[in-house]
């Protein structure tokens, strides 16, 4: 069975700051792996996906991640946070087609200005 | 943004009464899904469909049944609402074609409140 966790449920960076989030999965295949992120009172909306193309995976908003697979980890950074990152943020994986995702517990980034 | 509504947005109901969430979808997509999603735990999948009238259980299905009639329109029913019920409800949507990049698309979700 596939897991992911995020480490840390809350993370605080100041405006500016590096935002990084991490990401370790298990998966018995390849995976494809995702970052979604949801504002408050909204639904999730796609960050980055990998499907096993490049391993460094540009998103939207200047987010960014890196697929290792050694580590299994699939973790997030943005060089420089605004304040509009402030959300919460979920890592998921899925095996192939049929795409059901499982996704970690989420983490909360506060931004501080 | 993806053509997913769910309604009701919002719904108060009282602990062993029936309800019924719905999900619709503007973008023709094979695979429909329902989540929850409740603190700590991101989200869990309910249940899903991979096609008119083919549904399977996720890893949280007890006490919910699914139904899709027409492509656009995947329903979730609590048969006998209760208390650990209370999350907010979210319907997502994939192509599920061979070459595509499996991300799913979120709907707005539904928050539900069992008293």
């Amino acid at each position: 069975a596939q897991s992911v966790t995020q480490l840390g449920s809350h993370v605080s960076v100041s405006e500016g700051a590096l935002v990084l989030l991490r990401c370790n999965y298990s998966s018995s295949v390849p995976p494809y792996l995702f970052w979604y992120v949801q504002y408050p009172n909204q639904g999730l909306q796609l960050l980055l996906k990998y499907t096993s193309a490049a391993t460094l995976v540009k998103g939207i908003n200047g987010f960014e991640a890196e697929f290792k697979k050694s580590e299994t980890s699939f973790h997030l950074t943005k060089p420089s946070a605004h304040m509009s990152d402030a959300a919460e943020y979920f890592c998921a994986v899925s095996k192939a087609a049929g795409n059901k995702l499982t996704f970690g517990g989420g983490t909360r980034v506060l931004v501080k200005p | 943004d993806a053509g997913i509504t769910q309604s009701p947005r919002h719904k108060v109901t009282e602990t062993g009464t029936p309800v019924t969430l719905r999900c619709h979808q503007t973008e023709n997509h094979r695979y429909m899904y329902w989540y929850r999603q409740d603190p700590g735990h991101g989200l869990r999948l309910i249940h899903y469909s991979y096609g008119v009238k083919d549904t399977d259980k996720g890893e949280v299905s007890d006490g919910y049944s699914v139904s899709r009639s027409k492509t656009e329109d995947f329903l979730l029913t609590l048969e006998s609402a209760t208390s650990s019920q209370t999350s907010v409800y979210f319907c997502a949507i994939s192509e599920g074609l061979a070459g595509s990049s499996y991300e799913q698309y979120f709907g707005p979700g539904t928050r539900l409140t069992v008293t």
